[in-house]
Order: structure tokens, then C-alpha cells, then sequence
């Protein structure tokens, strides 16, 4: 089964409100990836989290690796039509890759 | 990503015919992967491949079989199509290394009735 749980599923915003999803993991993540997936698009890799407590932002993007390595979030302030669709966090094991299932996210103009 | 292509983009099959899915890739990368993608379980690794026929299991093996016979491509075969392989089916590419990112092909929709 999946390592790692995110929530929410689904969060619907009015443009200009935050979002945050969050990925969280019983066990210690040896790294975290952020892809986003538009609608009928593709995943693309957004950021890695390798380290405790990292920190990396991405113009509104904000991504935070938790001090104890179990749980990451994606930060975005001021929502835009733009930002709709998935948001998966993954974390690569053992050369395999696991995904969890997504936070979809919709924007109301 | 234009680097990573798949064939076909949508495929509609009955049950227990035999189907591949194609994937091609111009960016050099050693590894390969194949990944099945249903609403509300996100992402989940079918097979994937480091080299020129290396072949490992991903989490859900079961019904699927790979080829890596070049290192630009990596084919997925579904020997005998199940109304619960209806699913979007991605490929990717990666560099060698644990851990780098993952690039996708635009996805193939098969649907078995």
C-alpha cells in the first residue's frame, strides 16, 4: 500500500485564499517530491525535501520537510486560476517511487 | 514533456485481448518506469527498469509484463486484458540516482470493456 497519506483529498478555494496540503508518513521519509498534475495534463515535478526542517519556496509556493522527517507540506498564498489541479507528494524508496493519492485542488475565479 | 512520448494516447479493447502500450524517450535517461493512475489512489508503480533488459516489479506487477529491449524505450504488455486495467497509464523517465526527479510522458487512456 501507499507509504504516504495526504489531505485533503479535494479543496475547493475562492481565488486569493491560501492552500495547503499536507503528506504524512508513520515512518521516516528519506525524501519528498512535490508534482503537480493539471486537469487532463500530466504530473511535474514542482520540488525535493531532503532535509530536516527544509524550507523552499517557489514564487507563492512554499514547501516545508518536517523536523522529524514524517511529514511535508505545500504552502500557496493568494490561489490563482493557474494553480488548479493535483498535488502529489512522493517519496523515492529503495530506487522505487510511491505516490500518495493527491490533494485536488479548485480555484473560483 | 515532449522528451517522453507514448502510443497510443487512447485505446479501447474487450476483455481478454492482448494490448501494449508504447513509451519512447529522447532524454538519455537510464531508467524507465511504468505507472498506473486511478481517481482517488493517485500514482501507483507497475514495473520499472534501470537498464537495457532490467526489469524490477513495482507495487501492482500482477496482469502487466515489460520489455526494455533499447535503452529509449520501454513497452508495457497487458497479456490478457481485465475490465480492471480500465485505468490512465504514465510513463517515466529518470537519471540514474536515487531520488531524482521524474519526468512524464502525456499518459495513454485504455478503457477494457
Amino acid at each position: 500500500g501507499q507509504q504516504v497519506m495526504q489531505i485533503p483529498q479535494y479543496q475547493h478555494v475562492q481565488e486569493g485564499e491560501d492552500f495547503t496540503t499536507y503528506c504524512n508518513s508513520s515512518t521516516t521519509l528519506s525524501n519528498i517530491q512535490w508534482y503537480k498534475q493539471r486537469p487532463g495534463g500530466h504530473p511535474v515535478f514542482l520540488i525535493q525535501l531532503v532535509k530536516s526542517g527544509e524550507v523552499k519556496k517557489q514564487k507563492r509556493l512554499t514547501f516545508q520537510f518536517g523536523e522529524a522527517k514524517k511529514n511535508s507540506s505545500l504552502h500557496i498564498t493568494a490561489t490563482q486560476t493557474t494553480d488548479v489541479g493535483t498535488y502529489f507528494c512522493a517519496e523515492a524508496i529503495n530506487n522505487d517511487m510511491r505516490f500518495g493519492a493527491g490533494t485536488r485542488l479548485t480555484v473560483k475565479p | 514533456d515532449a522528451d517522453v512520448t507514448q502510443t497510443p494516447r487512447n485505446r479501447i479493447t474487450k476483455t481478454g485481448k492482448r494490448i501494449m502500450l508504447e513509451c519512447s524517450q529522447t532524454k538519455g535517461h537510464d531508467r524507465m518506469y511504468w505507472y498506473r493512475q486511478d481517481p482517488g489512489l493517485g500514482l501507483r508503480l507497475i514495473y520499472y527498469s534501470f537498464d537495457v533488459k532490467d526489469i524490477n516489479k513495482g507495487e501492482i506487477s500482477d496482469g502487466y509484463s515489460v520489455s526494455r529491449q533499447a535503452q529509449a524505450k520501454f513497452s508495457l504488455s497487458l497479456e490478457s486484458a481485465i475490465p480492471n486495467q480500465t485505468a490512465l497509464y504514465f510513463c517515466a523517465t529518470s537519471r540514474t540516482g536515487m531520488g531524482n526527479e521524474q519526468f512524464f510522458g502525456p499518459g495513454t487512456r485504455l478503457t477494457v470493456l
